[in-house]
């Protein structure tokens, strides 16, 4: 089975920051990489797809790159409403990577 | 609007069985595939099972295997999970999710809450 795993596992960080997380694949998934955002208590949202597009109606602050084994989610300026859980996922077979807290600095 | 709506969450006992149901609306259901996705509370997301749009084909993460049946109405726009021989680690929210080919899992419901427990 593919394994996905993301770091770091939480992040602090402060509005404005440039924040990025890696999330890798235990063999080549070619692009087949989504990012998602989750809040407490509700559903995760799509952010990026096929590794580095971005879903309709999420900030351009957000970008995603990377292919293979390796994938980063950059967010440019973190903005207040950005302080949620990112998780990765790829999606030949589905699995999530284990997710990562972005936290207020 | 597009929107997925779960429903059929609760409370029950340790080899028991709960049947969840997802309601869509705003789209072509029968033209997607659809999956669930679980989240233990506190923990992360976990893929749990996936159909394809007309039915005949499904899968199952190992640990639900054997257990969990899902399925389709196409006419009613409807996905099911049956639960049986529930475990305490099967409590989690429970997400139905749809799966655009090339974007992933691009709608998903709001949720509805599993709990096993005596």
């Amino acid at each position: 089975d593919i394994q996905m795993t993301q770091s770091p596992s939480t992040l602090s960080a402060s509005v404005g920051d440039r924040v990025t997380i890696t999330c890798r694949a235990s063999q080549s998934i070619s692009s087949w990489l989504a990012w998602y955002q989750q809040k407490p208590g509700k559903a995760p949202k799509l952010l990026i797809y096929k590794a580095s597009s971005l879903e309709s109606g999420v900030p351009s602050r957000f970008s995603g790159s990377g292919s293979g084994t390796e994938f980063t989610l950059t967010i440019s300026s973190l903005q207040p409403d950005d302080f949620a859980t990112y998780y990765c996922q790829q999606y030949n077979i589905w699995t999530f990577g284990q997710g990562t807290k972005v936290e207020i600095k | 609007e597009v929107q997925l709506v779960e429903s059929g969450g609760g409370l029950v006992q340790p080899g028991g069985s709960l049947r969840l149901s997802c309601a869509a609306s705003g789209f072509t259901f029968s033209s997607y595939w659809m999956h669930w996705v679980r989240q233990a509370p506190g923990k992360g997301l976990v893929w749990v099972s996936r159909i394809n749009s007309d039915g005949s084909s499904t899968s199952y993460a190992d640990s639900v295997k054997g257990r969990f049946t899902i399925s389709r109405d196409n006419a009613k726009n409807t996905l099911y999970l049956q639960m049986n021989s529930l475990r305490a680690e099967d409590t989690a929210v429970y997400y139905c999710a749809r799966n655009e080919v090339s974007r992933a899992f691009d709608i998903w419901g709001q949720g509805t809450m599993v709990t096993v427990s005596s």
